[in-house]
């Protein structure tokens, strides 16, 4: 079985600051990796997804995650955050198939 | 191209009744999974329903059930409701049973058990 473990509950940042999100995985197989965002009172939205190939996975929003398959991390960044990305953001894996396996979330807090 | 919808959006029941949800995927697509999201738990999957079929169950009591219908909609029925119910169901789908395929989520139906 998989699981995902997301090393901060929340992470206050200042706006135009860079942020990293963390999120490392435990499988015994060979996983795929994913970042939701939730906004208040929503669903979840695809930020960004990791198949294959290239490590470093670039996303909407001006997100960006690189796996590392040694350190078994998926790291979720960005340059530069504004207001509006103010959410609560959940990494995901799974080994195939549609059952994912969700993180606890990190609630992102931007401020002026 | 619409979302996917969940109906209702809110909900106020009483413990041991029981409750009906609802989700419409996105116009072709023919698989939909179902995710309880709490505060303690997080998000946990549910089950899965392709085709009419559902093709993997998450670790819930017999309680929780599902069901999909020719047109890909779906309900999950949850009889007997306890406290720890209360949650928001979110419903996603996607165009095939694959990890390759982006799964969309529904904006979810918030539970309350009184």
């Amino acid at each position: 079985a998989q699981s995902v473990t997301q090393l901060d509950s929340q992470v206050p940042v200042f706006e135009e600051a860079p942020v990293e999100l963390r999120c490392n995985y435990s499988s015994s197989v060979s996983v795929y990796l994913f970042w939701y965002v939730q906004y208040p009172n929503q669903g979840l939205q695809l930020l960004l997804k990791y198949l294959s190939g290239s490590t470093l996975v670039k996303g909407i929003n001006g997100f960006e995650a690189e796996f590392n398959k040694s350190q078994t991390s998926f790291h979720l960044r960005k340059p530069s955050v504004h207001i509006s990305d103010t959410a609560e953001y959940f990494c995901a894996v799974t080994t195939g198939y549609s059952t994912l396996t969700f993180g606890k979330g990190t609630m992102l807090l931007v401020s002026p | 191209k619409a979302g996917v919808t969940q109906t209702p959006r809110y909900l106020i029941k009483t413990r041991g009744q029981q409750v009906t949800l609802s989700c419409s995927p996105i116009s072709g697509h023919r698989s939909v999974s179902w995710y309880q999201q709490t505060p303690g738990q997080g998000l946990q999957f549910l089950f899965e329903y392709f085709s009419e079929t559902q093709r993997n169950k998450g670790n819930f009591p017999g309680r929780f059930s599902g069901r999909q219908f020719s047109n890909s909609r779906s309900e999950m029925n949850v009889s007997t409701l306890e406290l720890g119910d209360s949650a928001l169901y979110l419903c996603a789908s996607s165009l095939v049973s694959g990890v390759n395929y982006e799964q969309y989520f529904g904006p979810g139906t918030r539970l309350t058990v009184t």
